[in-house]
Formats: C-alpha cells, sequence, structure tokens
C-alpha cells in the first residue's frame, strides 16, 4: 500500500542537540512539505519541497533545515537553533496543484 | 496576511443528529478547499474536497462552498460518537506551490 511513513513516533532532544525526522513516502507524489502543530495553533508550514533538490523555507522555517536528495525522502533537521521545538511534526505529500495532501502518522518531539 | 478561520468549538451534537462545521477565509482568489479529520494524537485524513461553488455529497458528510462569501462549510449527517475529532478547514490561495493554509480546527463531540 502506498503511504507516508515518519519515524520515529516520539523523540526526544537533549538542549543543544541536532535531531532528524525522517519522511518516506512512495506515492510517487512530487511535492512534499513539513509541517508543525502546536496546541491551539493549527498547522504551521516548515519547509516545502517542489522537486528534487530543490526546497524553499515557510512561515516558521528558522531553526530547521531540510535536503530533497530523492523524491521519495523529505527529512527535518530540527537544530539546536530552534528554541523551543517541542511540538508534534506533520509530513505531507501532494501530487500537485489543486490536491489535497497525504500525511504521515507523525512525529512527537519533546525536549528533555 | 492570508487567513482560514473556525470556531474553536467544542461544538456538542447529540448521537444521530447534523454537525455543521464553519469555516471562513480571507484570500477571495482561493480556488481548492479541503475538509480534514483529526482524531486525538493522531495526525489529520482527508476526508473532503471542493472547487466550485455548491455542494457535494460523499455518503455522510456534505461540502458546501459559497466563493462570493469565502465560507465553507462541512455537514455531517446522522453524527456518530466516532465522529467526534477535530475537523480542519484548509484552503489553498492559489499558485504553484500548492501550499495549504490551515484554520485552527473545531473540535467535535458527538453525545450518545
Amino acid at each position: 500500500d502506498g503511504g507516508i511513513t515518519q519515524s520515529p513516533k516520539y523523540l526526544f532532544r537533549k538542549e543543544g542537540q541536532n535531531v532528524t525526522l525522517s519522511c518516506e513516502q512512495n506515492l510517487n507524489h512530487d511535492a512534499m512539505y513539513w509541517y508543525r502543530q502546536d496546541p491551539g495553533q493549527g498547522l504551521r508550514l516548515i519547509y516545502y519541497s517542489q522537486i528534487v533538490n530543490d526546497f524553499q523555507k515557510g512561515d516558521i522555517a528558522e531553526g530547521y533545515s531540510v535536503s530533497r536528495e530523492k523524491k521519495e525522502s523529505f527529512p527535518l533537521t530540527v537544530t539546536s537553533a530552534q528554541k523551543n521545538p517541542t511540538a508534534f511534526y506533520l509530513c505531507a505529500s501532494s501530487t500537485g496543484e489543486g490536491y489535497g495532501y497525504t500525511f504521515g502518522s507523525g512525529t512527537r518531539l519533546t525536549v528533555v | 496576511q492570508k487567513e482560514v478561520e473556525q470556531n474553536s468549538g467544542p461544538l456538542s451534537v447529540p448521537e444521530g443528529a447534523i454537525a455543521s462545521l464553519n469555516c471562513t477565509y480571507s484570500d477571495r482568489v482561493s480556488q481548492s478547499f479541503f475538509w480534514y479529520r483529526q482524531y486525538s494524537g493522531k495526525s489529520p485524513e482527508l476526508i473532503m474536497s471542493i472547487y466550485s461553488n455548491g455542494d457535494k455529497e460523499d455518503g455522510r458528510f456534505t461540502a458546501q462552498l459559497n466563493k462570493a462569501s469565502q465560507y465553507v462549510s462541512l455537514l455531517i449527517r446522522d453524527s456518530q460518537p466516532s465522529d467526534s475529532a477535530t475537523y480542519l478547514c484548509a484552503v489553498n490561495p492559489g499558485g504553484a506551490t500548492n501550499k495549504l493554509i490551515f484554520g485552527t480546527g473545531t473540535l467535535l463531540a458527538v453525545q450518545p
């Protein structure tokens, strides 16, 4: 079955540590997105990529980095520069303009 | 700034009733509209998309779009306790990037 796989499901980060969240899709979608969800604030766009080897900043890109070396993969690194990283991170993909997103199951990141 | 507004709720309806969820958006040129269902602790799931003025029905769900009033709604007929979730409205304001803008969601509680 096609879908989006995010791992790990839960992740704990120590102060000053970089962590990487994995996102893999086998839907053959060109576009991929990373969102952050905080209680009461809805989904906020971190980064998005429409094609391999190209990506753009979203609304809250500071403290995050991404890569898109393969069509199937769009990992997100939460760097130590992100001062409030505790949140639910959602990866999504889309077949193109005008289509809705398919979401992965999410990664819950907590700072310890 | 482009916005999507939803009443946060909770919207409480008895089992078997019609639940009516509403969403307004600020960008008049928006072209595509989506409703997602999100159970607590889970990722959003696409349940309806609508692109033209009027109604679109899929089983117990009906999406309604009024572009002149910049208003989109979701009706759930014969509401079931399993429909209890947060419903997110998402709007594509147009352009090749297909970036969706999400509302903060309405929490629906169906009482048995």
